[in-house]
């Protein structure tokens, strides 16, 4: 069965510290990719995505994941957190021979302290 | 543009009580989604649609839960009778132009606490 996999439910960081929550996902088949952040009792909004071309994506609020293909991966990094990025991150595929629905990972919860 | 609205926020309700959940997605999208978000976990699908028909309710608890979008515009999620573990959120997501758009754009979700 396919599957998203967030190896980290918790990542406690200081703030301007660079940070990388991680995504694995089990599958063979061509993948469509995605990070989503929720921020407290906020709907989830899309981070950024990967459909096809450069490997290395950026996204929004400075963040930047790369898809690895060959250890189907696709980790989330930022270089520099700040107080706001504190918020939980999902991980979320589609397996294109599944269907157009988003599977998602069980999520990060990314703490940012001063 | 205006966003996915969903409709009540927060719902308490007893154990065997029933439950309807409303969501009106991005105007023109013709693909909708029903999420259930149970705390400490990521959104599972449910439901989804393309228009008013079902693409894939694999997972969802028919003996429970029902849904259906009328004139594949706004949609309803029902639950017959509530369970304590169906306590979640639930989020309707929509995305424009069918099977191979693959962004969805999501509500903030219905909170169910059931007791």
């Amino acid at each position: 069965a396919q599957s998203v996999t967030q190896l980290d439910s918790q990542v406690p960081v200081f703030e301007e510290a660079p940070v990388e929550l991680r995504c694995n996902y089990s599958s063979s088949v061509s993948v469509y990719l995605f990070w989503y952040v929720q921020y407290p009792n906020q709907g989830l909004q899309l981070l950024l995505k990967y459909l096809s071309g450069s490997t290395l994506v950026k996204g929004i609020n400075g963040f930047e994941a790369e898809f690895n293909k060959s250890q189907t991966s696709f980790h989330l990094r930022k270089p520099s957190v700040h107080i706001s990025d504190t918020a939980e991150y999902f991980c979320a595929v589609i397996f294109n021979q599944a269907g157009t629905a988003l599977i998602f990972g069980k999520g990060t919860t990314l703490s940012v302290s001063s | 543009e205006a966003g996915v609205a969903q409709s009540p926020r927060y719902k308490i309700i007893e154990k065997r009580q029933s439950v309807a959940f409303w969501c009106n997605p991005i105007s023109g999208h013709a693909t909708l989604y029903w999420y259930q978000q149970i705390l400490g976990q990521g959104p599972k699908l449910l439901i989804q649609f393309q228009n008013n028909g079902v693409v894939d309710d694999s997972q969802l608890p028919k003996d429970r839960f029902s849904a259906e979008r009328l004139k594949g515009v706004d949609s309803t999620l029902k639950i017959q009778p509530a369970k304590l573990e169906d306590s979640a959120v639930y989020l309707c997501a929509s995305s424009p132009d069918g099977f191979m758009n693959t962004e969805a754009f999501f509500g903030q979700g219905t909170r169910l606490t059931v007791v």
